[in-house]
């Protein structure tokens, strides 16, 4: 079965550079998440995408932006990169909003 | 408003012994109550799901779990752990709600198996 599609798997970047991370859901999936796990940490909320349409915004910095696109692909755009955004970028989709979400393996992005 | 904890930040069995996860939570509304794993340098995986069906919940890898609302309590159970249950777990609410489902995740609980 087709999983969420998480590109890359590993980025590399410096100090004040921009970085974009793509996410592909699961076909027909209405709903994307995206979801931040810093080194020994829980997840935490970043942004949410219903039909292409913000529907949720938790702790994601004003360097950071996203969208949702007519294909349903969401892209979440990084600039001004710090050191502490050295994390694991989960983005997970969902049908309806009790289904089960689905997680893609993540992107490891490393500041360096 | 909605949250999660996980009693146990770290837990130790022995292989082929019963594992208990334990998680209670809050919620302003019904909640649907999942919980996750994560192997070391991989994705969260779905072991299960509470959606306001069957109270008992039967995921995968032989794991279960119960909804208890008196207790506020979604606690996660396998009768024989295996060494390929060592792994973070976690224990995550959803509201249904204005904010379209967004996931609370709790601090998670390390499983070690010994040999």
């Amino acid at each position: 079965a087709a999983g969420v599609i998480q590109s890359p798997r590993h980025l590399i970047k410096e100090k004040r550079e921009t970085a974009t991370l793509k996410c592909y859901p699961i076909p027909r999936h209405d709903t994307v998440y995206w979801y931040q796990q810093g080194p020994g940490q829980d997840p935490q909320f970043l942004i949410s995408f219903y039909e292409k349409m913000q529907s949720d915004k938790g702790s994601i910095p004003d360097r950071f932006s996203a969208q949702q696109f007519s294909d349903y692909h969401s892209e979440l755009n990084m600039s001004s990169l710090e050191l502490g955004d050295s994390a694991l970028y989960f983005c997970a989709s969902s049908l309806g909003a009790d289904d089960g979400y689905t997680f893609g393996s993540g992107t490891r992005l490393t500041v360096v | 408003a909605q949250s999660v904890t996980q009693l146990d930040s770290h837990v130790s069995v022995s292989e082929g012994t019963p594992v208990l996860l334990r998680c209670n939570y809050s919620s302003s509304y019904s909640p649907s109550l999942f919980w996750y794993v994560q192997h070391p340098n991989k994705g969260l995986q779905l072991l299960l799901k509470y959606t306001s069906a069957a109270t008992l919940v039967k995921g995968i890898n032989g794991f279960e779990a119960e909804f208890k609302k008196s207790e506020t309590s979604f606690h996660l159970t396998k009768p024989s752990a295996h060494m390929s249950d060592a792994a973070e777990y976690f224990c995550v609410v959803s509201e249904a709600t204005d904010s379209w489902g967004k996931l609370q995740f709790g601090a998670g609980t390390q499983v070690v198996v010994t040999p």
